[in-house]
């Protein structure tokens, strides 16, 4: 059985400084993988998909990058976040044309 | 560009009352998107609780359904007797292609009273 796991759960960070959020995929090879964001009282945004490893697709800018070092990993980050980053990160992977999602990060910028 | 609209939460019924909570899209990108319904748990992750990839068909799951109009743009979601475990966030979703692109909308948040 796949497995998808995110860390860290829950993040509280000062405006300006780094971040670095991740997500990895157990069971399952070469998958699909995709970041979305969610605001608070807003809709969930895909930010990111990833073919294949070492290459990602930008959907939405929002000043955030994301990588994928691993077949199985994919990594969300910035080196300066903005109080506008605050919401729910969701990873999530593909098989056809069904998405499985992680259980999620909370981060909150001051 | 392509989105979903559907019924503004909380909605709240009582137990085996029977519920529909609207969907409508708007897909500008692809003639015939997949359309899906996610939901949440109260703790749990997003999962997915049907699909419909073909218009006119209908998806079910777990006494939900919800058929795919591509006359009115619609995919509602249906039940016809709600217990109190159906609470949840219920949220429609628009597939865009073969990236996997969804678009998804606002949520609707169901409580179902005993």
């Amino acid at each position: 059985a796949q497995t998808i796991h995110q860390w860290p759960v829950a993040e509280i960070k000062a405006v300006g400084s780094p971040l670095s959020l991740g997500c990895t995929i157990k069971g399952k090879s070469s998958p699909n993988l995709y970041w979305y964001w969610q605001a608070t009282g807003g809709t969930l945004q895909q930010l990111f998909y990833s073919i294949t490893v070492g290459q990602v697709e930008s959907v939405v800018q929002l000043n955030l990058s994301a990588s994928r070092p691993k077949d199985d990993q994919f990594i969300l980050s910035t080196e300066k976040l903005l109080l506008s980053h605050s919401g729910f990160y969701l990873c999530a992977w593909s098989r056809g044309e069904e998405q499985y999602f992680g259980p999620g990060t909370r981060l909150t910028v001051l | 560009g392509d989105s979903v609209t559907q019924t503004e939460g909380p909605v709240t019924v009582s137990e085996s009352e029977s519920l529909i909570i609207n969907c409508t899209y708007s897909a500008t990108s692809i003639a015939y998107p997949n359309l899906f319904w996610y939901v949440r748990y109260p703790g749990e992750g997003l999962q997915l609780l049907l699909k419909v990839i073909t218009a006119g068909q209908k998806g079910s799951s777990r006494g939900f359904e919800a058929t795919y109009n591509k006359e009115t743009t619609s995919f509602h979601l249906q039940k016809a007797s709600v217990q109190e475990s159906d609470s949840a966030v219920y949220y429609c979703a628009l597939g865009t292609g073969n990236t996997g692109k969804l678009i998804f909308g606002l949520g609707t948040t169901l409580q179902v009273q005993p």
